[in-house]
């Protein structure tokens, strides 16, 4: 399978606190995604990151991209109840466009 | 609306029978996509509408698995003869252009129950 893993599986911090999330992936790629997911939603884009960047900002939320160790991690800063959710990444693997997810992180930000 | 529309939201069947899930995708994008998620499986992808060219089938599970898209927009998941194993969320999306590095926007899917 090509499926990457993430890590962990599950985080619970308190409103305030950074989260971090990790994704490793197995082959070269041209680009890695990161989706939110709320319970009983579909999946939202948050942001892209080509593999010729290093990191990338969007509002609250980092990216960093590590091609030389095949991962990436999503820092979530000064989280809220509002960002508990699911978090996946995901690649195309150079594979036109469908997308291989990782496993997922399940936050929890506690009010 | 402005988003991707999946229907029904929720589908309860017996084993055996077919089902037809429906996809209606953001107007004027070029790409759809169909994702399977399950607790034990995760995220699985499906199968792919790009554009005119041939769908990749590629993640279809079986033959009992079959999709179409017409006049470029709305798309059907067809499964027949279903077992209790396709029980998961089917999920659609669809994207501006089809290729590489597309942002999807997903619909809320269609959730599947076999009994």
């Amino acid at each position: 399978s090509q499926q990457g893993e993430e890590d962990p599986q599950a985080l619970s911090i308190q409103e305030g606190e950074n989260a971090t999330m990790n994704c490793s992936y197995k082959t070269s790629i041209n680009n890695l995604q990161w989706y939110r997911q709320n319970s009983g939603r579909g999946l939202v884009h948050l942001i892209l990151i080509r593999s010729n960047e290093r990191e990338k900002h969007s509002g609250r939320l980092r990216v960093t991209l590590d091609t030389s160790k095949k991962s990436s991690s999503l820092l979530i800063t000064a989280s809220r109840a509002a960002d508990t959710a699911s978090y996946f990444c995901a690649t195309d693997y150079n594979q036109g466009g469908k997308l291989i997810f990782g496993q997922g992180t399940e936050l929890s930000v506690k009010p | 609306g402005a988003g991707v529309s999946q229907s029904p939201s929720n589908k309860v069947t017996e084993k055996g029978k077919d089902v037809e899930l429906r996809c209606d995708p953001i107007s004027g994008h070029t790409a759809l996509y169909w994702y399977r998620q399950s607790l034990g499986q995760g995220l699985e992808f499906l199968i792919y509408f790009q554009g005119n060219s041939a769908p990749d089938k590629s993640g279809l599970p079986s033959d009992r698995f079959s999709a179409e898209r017409t006049g470029g927009s709305v798309s059907t998941l067809t499964i027949q003869r279903t077992q209790q194993e396709d029980s998961a969320v089917y999920l659609c999306a669809s994207s501006l252009r089809t290729g590489v590095g597309q942002p999807q926007h997903f619909g809320d899917g269609t959730r599947l129950s076999i009994l």
